[in-house]
């Protein structure tokens, strides 16, 4: 069955700092992995999605991320955060299931950014 | 693009009251998904449909929870009666079968009195 798991519920950074979000999956096939940002009172955008091909993926606001598949990982990362950057990360796998692409989410991780 | 738009963006209600929430997907879009998002159990799949017909139902929590498709370009979730317990924040979401990402519309913030 497919599931993900984001380890870190809430993870505070200073502006400027680096980051990286955790991200690891279960699913028996090549994974279809995605980065989905939520900040308050909105819906989810997606930052960036894996398919196949190249492992490292770039995304939008200078986000990318790596997909390992020896450790089902699928990590998000920026080199400088902004305080705009603060919002809900979710992670998810995708499985198409009866023609429909479904997404399973991971629980989000909470970034916060001081100055 | 507009984007997938839900209405109302808010709603207000008393408990026992029907209350209808409506989506309209991005056109072309054949897969439609509903979501309830709150802070006890995160984001939770409702039903999604596929060209129109429902898919999977199993996410629906009580039979107060009804779903429909009547036709591509418009979805209805209405939950009827509500309770104080389904406030919540309801997205719809759409996607073309093939393409991999979901588009989420804003959601609809339902609060039950």
């Amino acid at each position: 069955a497919q599931s993900v798991t984001q380890p870190d519920i809430h993870i505070t950074v200073s502006e400027g700092a680096s980051l990286e979000l955790r991200c690891n999956y279960s699913y028996g096939a090549t994974p279809y992995l995605f980065w989905y940002v939520q900040s308050p009172g909105q819906g989810l955008q997606l930052l960036l999605k894996y398919f196949s091909g190249d492992t490292l993926v770039q995304g939008i606001k200078g986000f990318e991320a790596e997909f390992k598949r020896s450790q089902s990982s699928f990590n998000l990362r920026k080199p400088s955060v902004h305080w705009s950057d603060a919002a809900e990360y979710f992670c998810a796998v995708g499985a198409t299931i009866a023609g429909a692409n479904n997404l399973f989410f991971g629980t989000g991780t909470r970034l916060t950014v001081i100055p | 693009d507009a984007g997938v738009i839900q209405s109302p963006r808010h709603e207000v209600t008393e408990m026992g009251q029907e209350v209808t929430l409506r989506c309209k997907p991005i056109s072309g879009h054949n897969s439609l998904f509903w979501y309830r998002q709150t802070m006890m159990r995160g984001l939770e799949l409702l039903i999604y449909f596929n060209n129109n017909v429902p898919i999977d139902d199993s996410g629906m929590p009580e039979d107060r929870f009804s779903a429909k498709m009547p036709n591509a370009s418009f979805s209805t979730l209405k939950i009827q009666p509500s309770e104080p317990r389904d406030s919540a924040v309801y997205f719809c979401a759409s996607t073309l079968s093939g393409s991999g990402e979901q588009y989420f519309g804003p959601g609809t913030r339902l609060t039950v009195t």
